[in-house]
């Protein structure tokens, strides 16, 4: 049974560039979340997904945003990247109702 | 809002010895309360939670954990050290065990372990 997968590994990319990170959920989930763990720092919480629609955000801007497709896997996006991006950006899924989350290996984005 | 207070950004032990990383919350409702372990260049594995219930909550691993309501903590144990252990340490917290949950991490503890 395959765990939450994330898609790239590394990313390098440069200031004012987008980005879209992907993300598929461990077998039988339905919400996948996304979070930002900047280097030294715990996650902060950037959105999270279920049926398709954004169910809760965080506190980031508007250049962050996502989308779950109907096999439940996800993307994020980000526009007009700044250097303060580059962070581990980790996909946690979950089943609703149940209350744990199983989170992926992250993928490295650094903005040059 | 909720929040998530982790005493010590380091703690060193020597292996076979006692492990205590602490962790105290903020929460205005009933608390929903993690602790996830990350190794070097991975993601999060979650090592216990408490929702309800008994407030000793045993992990992974041989780690513990206790709910304290009075005194808002929810501190991680481990009898003896392993090499093994060493490794970022993330309590979280969150307001709903529904399944849409936002959790909220404190800023991490890194566990040393020397032999």
């Amino acid at each position: 049974d395959a765990g939450v997968t994330q898609s790239p590994t590394h990313l390098i990319k440069t200031r004012g560039q987008q980005v879209t990170l992907r993300c598929s959920p461990k077998s039988g989930h339905d919400t996948v979340s996304w979070y930002q763990q900047a280097l030294g720092q715990g996650p902060q919480f950037i959105f999270q997904y279920y049926e398709e629609e954004e169910r809760q955000r965080g506190n980031f801007p508007d250049r962050f945003s996502g989308h779950q497709f109907p096999n439940y896997s996800s993307e994020l996006n980000v526009n007009a990247l700044l250097l303060g991006d580059s962070a581990l950006y980790l996909c946690a899924s979950g089943q609703v109702p149940t209350d744990t989350q199983y989170f992926g290996p992250g993928t490295r984005l650094t903005v040059l | 809002a909720q929040s998530v207070t982790q005493l010590g950004s380091h703690v060193s032990v020597s292996e076979g010895a006692l492990v205590l990383l602490r962790c105290n919350y903020s929460s205005s409702v009933p608390p929903y309360l993690f602790w996830y372990v990350q190794y070097p260049n991975q993601g999060l594995q979650l090592l216990l939670k408490y929702t309800t219930g008994a407030t000793l909550v045993k992990g992974i691993n041989g780690f513990e954990a206790e709910f304290k309501k009075s005194e808002t903590s929810f501190h991680l144990t481990k009898p003896s050290a392993h090499m093994s252990d060493a490794a970022e340490y993330f309590c979280a917290v969150s307001d709903t065990g529904t399944g849409f949950q936002k959790l909220v991490f404190g800023t991490g503890t890194r566990l040393l372990v020397s032999p």
